[in-house]
């Protein structure tokens, strides 16, 4: 079955870019996606790329896509204290409507 | 306006007791899921409805029993709580296929047994 799987945790400084990864096995996920959730709370859709782009980018967001290798990643460009949270990428296992996600990496923006 | 609402937003009960947590959208979505996510925060589907039937249902134990009574609200009914039921329990809606939107989740239900 599809599985997801990202590093468990980031920590940078404010000001400096973030890289997120998540490797998933499923090729054929039409949609990938990349969730926030802050403490106490429920999960935000950030951002998601379609299977046959490359990279998207949205404000601070961009997402790269490397679908040979299986491999999605998150940057944040200059990183702030109110991105500290936690981030899990997912794929659509195709035509299911079923979304799985990866462990989530949390992310630690220090001052 | 919440799009994604659950209630209660806490429950602590004691272990053998029957509970219920109840999600409800706004959104005009016709798919509706539960997800668990537990202390290490990994999140794992349970069930999925499309206008009101189930269309999704991993391998969960019998004493967990969803129902949607419209397509707009779906509840989850657990019976005989155990010690590892304990987690925060999401509520989700999505149109059809997730497509470009992805999941709308709600705040989540920690449900914790004692």
């Amino acid at each position: 079955g599809e599985d997801v799987e990202q590093s468990l945790f980031l920590s940078v400084r404010e000001g400096d870019s973030s890289v997120i990864n998540c490797t998933y096995t499923d090729s054929s996920s039409t949609y990938l996606y990349w969730y926030k959730q802050e403490p106490g709370a429920g999960l935000q859709l950030l951002t998601y790329i379609f299977s046959n782009m490359d990279m998207k980018q949205d404000q601070r967001l961009t997402v790269l896509l490397n679908k040979k290798d299986k491999h999605l990643s998150l940057r944040i460009a200059d990183t702030q204290t109110g991105d500290s949270a936690i981030y899990f990428c997912a794929g659509e296992i195709s035509n299911t409507g079923k979304l799985i996600f990866g462990q989530g990496t949390t992310l630690q923006v220090k001052p | 306006d919440t799009a994604v609402s659950q209630t209660p937003k806490y429950l602590v009960t004691q272990m053998g007791n029957d509970k219920s947590i109840k999600c409800e959208q706004n959104l005009g979505h016709d798919t509706m899921y539960w997800y668990k996510q537990d202390s290490k925060k990994f999140l794992k589907i349970m069930f999925s409805y499309n206008n009101k039937e189930l269309i999704i249902n991993e391998t969960v134990p019998n004493r967990f029993s969803p129902k949607s009574p419209d397509k707009a609200h779906l509840n989850l009914h657990i019976n005989s709580l155990e010690l590892g039921d304990s987690a925060v329990y999401f509520c989700a809606s999505s149109q059809g296929s997730t497509g470009d939107y992805g999941y709308t989740f709600g705040s989540g239900t920690r449900l914790t047994v004692v």
